[in-house]
């Protein structure tokens, strides 16, 4: 089946630790996004990437890294740099030519 | 002022009703518009998508855009228990493709 694949679902992680996490997708879409939900907050928008080997920051970057060397995965890393990371990361792509946007399940990061 | 304007709720409703849904927002340049569903602990599942302004129906859900009014609405007929999640509407201009989220609605439908 097509979709979006986010790995782990949850994670925790010690303080000045950093952690990657995985998005998969195989539905051969060019842009891929990154996103952070917190409690009574909208999404938020940390990276995005419109093709292989380019990518943006968006609102929240400080504190984040990410990657784009192949169509199909787009792996965030929080790093010991951010200073709140415990939150809901969601992943998302968008079809080329529409404006829908597809989200995965979510990784939940807790710092302890 | 917010560019995306959604009530969070608590909204609560007996089965069978039919619930109405909003957001509000500034920027006249959105040209796509989005109502997703959200369970708790999952990802946002896309429900209805729309393009530029009209109404779009799929089985019980119906969206409707008014650029006129700058303001978006999603209906839901004969509401079920299994409809109980967070409502999120969001919106993006064409080219730029960044998307602007609501914070969400909260919809409980009781038996």
């Amino acid at each position: 089946d097509g979709g979006i694949t986010q790995s782990p679902k949850y994670l925790f992680r010690k303080e000045g630790q950093n952690v990657t996490l995985s998005c998969e997708q195989n539905l051969n879409h060019d842009a891929m996004y990154w996103y952070r939900q917190d409690p009574g907050q909208g999404l938020r928008l940390i990276y995005y990437s419109q093709i292989v080997n380019d990518f943006q920051k968006g609102d929240i970057a400080e504190g984040y890294s990410v990657s784009r060397e192949k169509k199909e995965s787009f792996p965030l890393t929080v790093t010991s740099a951010q200073k709140n990371p415990t939150a809901f990361y969601l992943c998302a792509s968008r079809v080329a030519g529409t404006g829908e946007l597809f989200f995965g399940e979510g990784s939940r990061l807790t710092v302890l | 002022q917010k560019e995306v304007e959604q009530d969070p709720g608590p909204l609560s409703v007996p089965e069978g009703a039919i619930v109405s849904l909003n957001c509000t927002y500034s920027n006249s340049a959105f040209q796509y518009f989005m109502w997703y569903r959200q369970y708790s602990r999952k990802g946002p599942e896309l429900l209805m998508y729309t393009y530029s302004s009209g109404n779009k129906e799929d089985g019980r859900f119906t969206a409707q855009v008014d650029k006129s009014s700058k303001y978006i609405s999603l209906f839901i007929r004969d509401s079920q228990p299994s409809d109980s999640a967070t409502y999120l509407c969001a919106m993006a201009t064409s080219g730029t493709y960044k998307y602007i989220f609501g914070t969400g609605t909260r919809l409980k439908v009781l038996a």
